[in-house]
C-alpha cells in the first residue's frame, strides 16, 4: 500500500531564515505531487504540483520554491521566510493529474516568528 | 472560475444520531470529481468519500452517504450513527477534468459530535 511522509512535523524559524520541507512518497512510481497550505481557520489552497522528476508548476507566486529531484520526492523551500508564511503545509500524492483522488501527508505546521 | 461553499461553519449532533453537511459549487466544466475529506484535531486531510460527476448514483462509503444534485450543483454528506470519533473538520471539495488536479476546497464545517 502506499504512505506518504512529511517532515519535519513543527517548525519554529525565524523571519528571514531559510525553509526546506521534505515529503516523501512509498508504495507507487510516477505519482503527481502536490503542496499545499492551509492559513488558520481556512481550507487549503495549492502551491505547487509536480506531475514528473524536475517539472514543476507554480499556482500561486510567492517567496516559496519547489523542487522534485527524485520520483518520489517533492521538497518545499524558501530563501528568506516571512511572517505570512505561517501556516500548515500539506504535501499530496495521487496516481495521475487532473480528475484523480489526492491522499494527504501528515503536514507540517510551520511558524515564522 | 470554480468555486465552493460550505454555508456552515459548525454542526453539532447527537451520538448515534444523523447529520447532514451541506455543500454548493459553481462551475462551467462538465467533467469533475467531488470530495468529502475529513481533519481531525491531528489535521492529517482524510478522504471520506468521492463522486465521480458523470455517475447518477449517490456514492457511498459505511455510514457515509451523499446526496449529489447535479443540476442544482450541491453536493451534501450525511453521516448516519454519528460516532464521538465523527468529530471534525470536513470539507467539500472539487476538481476540474481540465486542471492538473487542483482541488478547490470550502472553508469547512466544524462537526461536534455529543454523547
Amino acid at each position: 500500500s502506499q504512505t506518504i511522509h512529511q517532515w519535519p512535523a513543527t517548525l519554529v524559524q525565524p523571519v528571514g531564515s531559510p525553509l526546506s520541507l521534505e515529503c516523501t512518497v512509498e508504495g507507487t512510481s510516477n505519482p503527481n505531487l502536490y503542496w499545499y497550505r492551509q492559513a488558520a481557520g481556512r481550507g487549503l489552497q495549492l502551491l505547487f504540483y509536480s506531475v514528473g522528476i524536475g517539472q514543476i508548476s507554480s499556482e500561486v507566486p510567492q517567496n516559496l520554491s519547489a523542487s522534485r529531484p527524485q520520483d518520489r520526492q517533492f521538497i518545499l523551500s524558501s530563501k528568506k521566510l516571512l511572517l505570512s508564511d505561517s501556516g500548515f503545509y500539506l504535501c499530496a500524492w495521487s496516481l495521475r493529474g487532473g480528475l484523480d483522488t489526492q491522499y494527504f501527508g501528515p503536514g507540517t505546521r510551520l511558524t515564522v516568528l | 472560475a470554480q468555486t465552493v461553499t460550505q454555508s456552515q461553519p459548525e454542526m453539532s449532533v447527537q451520538e448515534a444520531e444523523t447529520v447532514t453537511l451541506s455543500c454548493t459549487y459553481d462551475t462551467s466544466e462538465s467533467d469533475y470529481y467531488l470530495f468529502w475529506y475529513k481533519q481531525p484535531p491531528s489535521r492529517q486531510m482524510i478522504l471520506v468519500i468521492r463522486q465521480e460527476a458523470y455517475k447518477q448514483q449517490n456514492a457511498t462509503e459505511n455510514r457515509f452517504s451523499v446526496n449529489f444534485q447535479k443540476a442544482a450543483k450541491s453536493f451534501s454528506l450525511k453521516i448516519s450513527d454519528s460516532q464521538l470519533g465523527d468529530a471534525a473538520m470536513y470539507f467539500c471539495a472539487y476538481v476540474g477534468g481540465g486542471s492538473q488536479g487542483n482541488l478547490i476546497f470550502g472553508k469547512g464545517t466544524k462537526l461536534s459530535v455529543k454523547p
